[in-house]
Order: structure tokens, then sequence, then C-alpha cells
């Protein structure tokens, strides 16, 4: 079965430095793999997706991830941190029909300092 | 740009009560999907829904949960008799019909068992 791994549960960051947030992944075959960030009381808006291809993804609000195989990992990196940036981000390997059925690892709250 | 919907936001029931949760999902979606999240813990998969049908489900979604699309635009999760550890933050999520396509999520729902 498939399992996914973030090691940080809670990781700060001042605002305008860099981010990179950890994500392990356990899949069989090719693994699809998705970002996903949940601000409070929201839902869970979609950053990027890897299926193939380029191993280095752009997603939405200046967000990139580097899928690395040999290393069965995910990261998430952002060069500039900003203040609403701070939320929770939870990475995600997709499987079953359509590769929609997701495992979502534990998360890891991101806190932005002045 | 088109989202997910649910309603209510915070449900608080009664154990051994019957709750009905909602969801509008984007309209030319044809995949639907629950998850839940008890606090504190990850983003679990519940059940997928296709062409009027459960296509997967998880071994949380046993026989006291259903599913239903009661009309062209609804989506509902019901629990017939309601405990304790149902408690939980409830995700509809929905997509399009192609292979990778990735999962929309609305708000959320707040499920309170007391």
């Amino acid at each position: 079965a498939q399992s996914v791994t973030q090691p940080d549960i809670h990781i700060t960051v001042s605002e305008g430095a860099s981010l990179e947030l950890r994500c392990n992944y356990s899949y069989g075959a090719t693994p699809y793999l998705f970002w996903y960030v949940q601000s409070p009381g929201q839902g869970l808006q979609l950053l990027l997706k890897y299926f193939s291809g380029d191993t280095l993804v752009q997603g939405i609000k200046g967000f990139e991830a580097e899928f690395k195989r040999s290393q069965s990992s995910f990261n998430l990196r952002k060069p500039s941190v900003h203040w609403s940036d701070a939320a929770e981000y939870f990475c995600a390997v997709g499987a079953g029909s359509g590769y929609s059925t997701l495992t979502f690892g534990k998360g890891t709250m991101l806190l932005v300092s002045p | 740009e088109p989202e997910v919907t649910q309603t209510p936001s915070h449900q608080v029931t009664q154990m051994g009560q019957e709750v009905i949760l909602r969801c509008v999902p984007i309209s030319n979606h044809l995949y639907f999907y629950w998850y839940r999240q008890i606090l504190g813990q990850k983003v679990e998969f519940l059940v997928s829904f296709y062409n009027n049908e459960i296509s997967e489900k998880s071994e949380i979604f046993d026989d006291q949960f259903s599913v239903e699309r009661p009309d062209g635009s609804n989506f509902t999760l019901k629990i017939r008799s309601t405990k304790l550890e149902d408690s939980a933050m409830y995700f509809c999520a929905s997509r399009t019909d192609y292979t990778g396509s990735p999962l929309h999520f609305g708000n959320g729902t707040r499920l309170t068992v007391t």
C-alpha cells in the first residue's frame, strides 16, 4: 500500500527566506504526486502535481517541487516566503482509478515570522 | 473559478443520530469523493463515486456510511447512526474524467458528535 511521510510537523521561516518542505513517498509504481495547501477554515487547494516528464514542476503562488525517484522524494520549495504562505501543507500520492484516490501525509504547518 | 461547495460548514449532532452532509461538486465534473480529517490526524479517503455508483471505498466506509447523488447537482454523505469517533472535518471533492486530473476540494463540514 502507498504511504506518504512528511517528517516536519512544524516549520518556522522568516518572511523573505527560502522554504523547503520535505515529502517522501512509498508506492510500487510510478507515482502521481500532489501538494495541497490548507489555510485555516479553508479546503485543500492544489499547489502543483507531478505525473511524468520534467521532474521539476511549477505550481501556483511561486511554489515548485522536484521529483527524485532515487530518493522517493517530492520536496516543495519556494525561494522567498510571504506572510500569506502561512498554512498547512499536505503532500499526497495518487493511486486507484485515475490515480485520484489520494493518500495524504500528516501535513507540515508553516509559520512565517516577520 | 468554479468551486466545490459544502453545507453546512459546521454540524453538531448527538450520538446515534443520522446526519447528512451535502456537497455541490463542480458542474462538469464526473468523479466525486469524500475524505475526512480527524483533528490532528491525516486526511483520509472514504469513498469515490462515478456513474451513480461507488467505484472505490476504504475500510473506514462501513455500513454506517452511504453516498448518494439524488439529483444532477448534489452529492451527499449519510452517516446512519453517528458515533463519537465520527467527529471530524469531512471534505467533498470532485474531478473531471481524464486520468490524473486533480481533485478540487470543498471547504469541508466540521461534524461534532456529542
